[in-house]
């Protein structure tokens, strides 16, 4: 089955910093989305972006799927950014594979 | 759009009893729900794959018998903890797609399951 990694495992940031959290899949996928596990454990649909790039807010995600990658960006972090981000994929007609996660913490 | 309602978000309860737990797709028709569980610091692993008006697929290693899953609409799924122990108690989260193949999935707020 498909293989999902993440980077980096974990990710401590003061308040106003910018990053980049990665997303790799060991094969082709039709779906891959991006989720912010919140500490109350709401999970949070921040993207879905099989490919191409797509901004919502201070949130940017790329996905370039002929290479097999995806990467969030986060700028201008706040403290309600903290967190587990995560990725999943999937093959058309098959169930979404989950990564083991980026987990955040923003400093005030 | 594209809300979905799990409840109850939070549940303890004594070994040997069963507990329900129930996700709503609110504004949409979900022909698949899943339920995931997850495991304090990790990842969600997928449980079973809930299709409306049949048996559910389960994965490898998670024992039918014992979590007994029921689509029996468009909008509700429900899981059920049969016999509970200790060693179920866990996070369990479902989701539910709307349309079948290259679509987003939509989560629950989870059922946090304390058996004691």
């Amino acid at each position: 089955g498909i293989q999902v990694e993440q980077s980096p495992p974990d990710l401590i940031l003061q308040e106003g910093a910018n990053s980049t959290l990665r997303c790799n899949f060991s094969d082709s996928v039709n779906n891959l989305q991006w989720f912010h596990q919140n500490p109350w454990g709401q999970l949070i649909n921040l993207f879905y972006i099989p490919s191409g790039t797509k901004q919502n807010g201070r949130l940017s995600a790329t996905t370039v799927a002929t290479e097999r990658y995806s990467l969030l960006y986060i700028s201008s972090s706040q403290t309600t950014d903290s967190g587990v981000y995560f990725c999943a994929v999937g093959v058309a007609g098959q169930n979404f594979v989950f990564g083991p996660g980026t987990r955040l913490s923003v400093l005030p | 759009g594209a809300v979905v309602s799990q409840h109850p978000s939070r549940v303890i309860c004594k070994s040997g009893t069963s507990v329900k737990i129930e996700c709503r797709s609110l504004d949409f028709q979900a022909t698949t729900m899943f339920w995931y569980r997850q495991f304090p610091k990790k990842s969600l692993m997928l449980m079973a794959t809930s299709n409306e008006g049949s048996k559910a697929t389960y994965e490898q290693g998670v024992e039918k018998d014992k979590f007994l899953i029921n689509h029996a609409s468009l909008t509700l799924s429900t899981l059920t903890v049969t016999s509970a122990h200790p060693e179920d108690s866990s996070f369990y989260i479902c989701s539910a797609k709307v349309g079948h193949y290259n679509s987003p999935l939509h989560f629950g707020n989870g059922t946090r399951l304390t058996v004691t």
